[in-house]
């Protein structure tokens, strides 16, 4: 069975930290690995992922995927307040489109 | 703003009743995507259409359908509504078959 996990559930740390979130993977015909933040409503797309190794980076946050060992982190550098949200991981199957998610990582970000 | 929209963004119903959501699509997105996501469960994938057509199918109950119209907007109909059925209903629309996928804000169903 397909399945997508996250780790850790949750996190607090204080403004200024930087945290590494973590996204495993077991998918057949695995197409790409997404990283999408929820705040109060809609997940809000951050990264989409499909080749080992290649960094993909906006502002503070930065991503990778590892396609041997099936896994994805999530950086977020200098964190802010603003970065409270829960942090899902995604894995799209096939080229149909399918999004797998994990259970997401709470987040929360102390003044 | 991800440019997708849905309506109602709020529906109480009771047990047994049937709703319709609608969803329309950013402009030129031709996928659209249907998501529930409940506390226990988490975002489930429901079901995706491209250009009219069903592409896949997730976890959709049998009580549950959904279309997708020439104007590319779509709705996702609930019938026999049960207490479990609560939750939020997202639609995501996409640019070919298997894009990235942007959010619509979701329509959150309170079933009585």
């Amino acid at each position: 069975e397909d399945k997508v996990v996250q780790s850790p559930l949750s996190l607090v740390v204080h403004e200024g930290d930087t945290v590494t979130l973590n996204c495993s993977y077991e998918v057949t015909n695995f197409r790409s690995l997404l990283w999408y933040k929820q705040e109060k409503k809609a997940p809000t797309f951050l990264f989409m992922l499909t080749s080992s190794g290649i960094e993909k980076k906006s502002g503070r946050l930065s991503s990778i995927l590892d396609k041997k060992e099936l896994f994805s982190i999530l950086n977020i550098t200098a964190t802010q307040t603003g970065d409270s949200a829960i942090y899902l991981c995604a894995v799209e199957a096939s080229n149909t489109g399918k999004l797998i998610f994990g259970q997401g990582t709470t987040l929360q970000v102390k003044p | 703003d991800s440019g997708v929209t849905q309506t109602p963004k709020h529906l109480i119903t009771a047990t047994g009743q049937r709703v319709t959501l609608r969803c329309s699509p950013r402009s030129g997105d031709l996928s659209v995507y249907w998501y529930q996501q409940s506390l226990d469960q988490g975002l489930q994938f429901l079901i995706q259409y491209y250009n009219g057509e069903e592409r896949a199918k997730g976890n959709i109950l049998e009580r549950f359908s959904a279309q997708q119209f020439p104007d590319l907007h779509s709705e996702l109909n609930l019938s026999s509504l049960e207490l479990g059925d609560s939750a939020l209903y997202f639609c995501a629309s996409g640019g070919g078959m298997a894009d990235t996928q942007y959010f619509g804000p979701g329509t959150r169903l309170t079933v009585l």
